[in-house]
């Protein structure tokens, strides 16, 4: 296995437009979670699944964002309308309730230019 | 509220210097912390975790961190850093759910040969 994967690594979008990326955890991982990173800052919680069940949204997460695990497995993010504070590194981690032992597993990132 | 800061944003040592890297954190119940590494270009990787027992951990690469309950800090240590270690840094706390993790906003760390 080779890690968390995320797909695209870059987007560039105009405003108002949707865009969706994609997440691949490890695949024995059940738990998914995504981040967003902007300049100078720590990644910021977005969302938690545990299999496919969507357990915890943060207040960052708003109405235009969703974000879905179908099958316990890879996991989606849709950003509708965007704008240009959207711009960010959205990341996506996983781990299997194990986190005392080896932590979360992040993806490298899909960075998301909002012009 | 949960949070975690870190003190320093940007450090600039020399190789072989020793290096530390504070992190506090404010939250008063039992404690998971971490501290990640993320080298340029490349995703963030574990460098080692608090969750209970020795508060002094060591990690890969020579790291270790101390927690100090008293001081809410878990501080991140070197005794003598290489160019490669030059990245940025950052703490993080689990949140009380056990759902999330809460970070701080990283410290960049440049070390010259």
């Amino acid at each position: 296995d080779t890690g968390v994967s995320q797909d695209p690594r870059h987007k560039i979008t105009k405003r108002g437009q949707n865009v969706t990326f994609r997440c691949d955890p490890i695949s024995e991982h059940n738990r998914l979670y995504w981040y967003r990173q902007t300049l100078g800052q720590g990644p910021e919680f977005l969302t938690y699944f545990q299999n496919e069940a969507q357990l915890e949204k943060s207040r960052l997460l708003s109405d235009r964002f969703s974000a879905e695990r179908p099958k316990g497995s890879f996991s989606t993010l849709e950003i509708q309308r965007t704008e240009q504070g959207d711009s960010a590194m959205y990341l996506c981690a996983s781990s299997t309730g194990t986190e005392h032992l080896y932590g979360y597993t992040f993806g490298s990132g899909t960075r998301l230019t909002v012009v | 509220a949960q949070s975690v800061s870190q003190h320093n944003h940007h450090v600039i040592l020399s190789e072989a210097a020793s290096l530390e890297l504070g992190c506090n954190y404010s939250y008063g119940g039992t404690v998971n912390l971490f501290w990640y590494v993320q080298y340029p270009g490349q995703h963030l990787q574990l460098l080692l975790k608090y969750f209970s027992g020795d508060p002094l951990v060591k990690g890969i690469k020579g790291f270790e961190a101390e927690f100090i309950k008293s001081k809410f800090s878990f501080n991140l240590r070197k005794p003598s850093v290489q160019w490669s270690d030059t990245a940025e840094y950052f703490c993080a706390l689990r949140n009380q759910a056990g759902t999330a993790l809460i970070f701080g906003k990283g410290t960049t760390l440049s070390v010259s040969s």
